[in-house]
């Protein structure tokens, strides 16, 4: 099983300030295909996750621009760029090379 | 629109057998991977399995000797079988492909394994 590893796993953040989530895979998550199948969801209290990011660093439609994300092989981030209220939640990365699997999650909340 | 609702019993007792239903309105079953997703406050998001047309069912390995997933015309069922407290989560259904669509996901279903 690939093993994804966030952190920190509880990020205190300022309003407007930035935040930035590191994700660490067991294994490379280059597939066969070229594709790096690493994604980013948001789940807000009492919601479904939703996607933000898909293949390392494309968002997705309706996704603000302050949300990117990069990274290689096994070493990932997630970067807000100014951290708003309706940020609150947690978020996990997620990989799709080798079958599914979720990290942890880090929650987000305001300082 | 497409949208995904999970539907299932909320109480189910030690041993026995779980069995969830996703009901798909506003698309077909075609194409997309068909997941089932658990939560629970202590292991976070776990992937039990999915079914996609053309490949079939696959499951997570450290479940898959007790999970089903099957499909008609717009369902998508998950059993899981000899269940204990550890199996009690939050249960979701959810659709997603490997390029930009969007992932849809169902707002899940709450599943309690008790006696």
């Amino acid at each position: 099983d690939v093993v994804m590893t966030q952190s920190p796993l509880s990020l205190p953040v300022i309003l407007g300030q930035p935040a930035s989530i590191s994700c660490k895979s067991s294994q490379s998550l280059v597939h066969s295909d070229g594709n790096t199948y690493l994604n980013w969801f948001q789940q807000r209290p009492g919601q479904s996750p939703r996607r933000l990011i898909y293949k390392v660093s494309n968002r997705d439609s309706g996704v603000p621009d302050r949300f990117s994300g990069s990274g290689s092989g096994t070493d990932f981030t997630l970067k807000i760029s100014r951290v708003e209220a309706e940020d609150v939640g947690v978020y996990y990365c997620m990989q799709l090379t080798h079958w599914c699997t979720f990290g942890q999650g880090t929650r987000l909340e305001i300082k | 629109q497409v949208q995904l609702q999970e539907s299932g019993p909320g109480l189910v007792k030690p041993s026995e057998t779980l069995s969830l239903t996703c009901t798909v309105s506003g698309g077909s079953i075609s194409s997309y991977y068909w997941n089932w997703i658990r939560q629970t406050p202590g292991k976070g998001l776990e992937w039990i399995g999915r079914f996609q047309n053309s490949g079939g069912t696959n499951y997570n390995p450290s479940l898959k000797s007790r999970v089903t997933i099957s499909v008609s015309t717009s369902q998508v069922s998950l059993t899981l079988s000899s269940v204990t407290a550890a199996d009690t989560a939050l249960y979701y259904c959810a659709r997603w492909d490997y390029g930009s669509g969007s992932p849809i996901w169902g707002p899940g279903t709450m599943v309690t394994v008790s006696s």
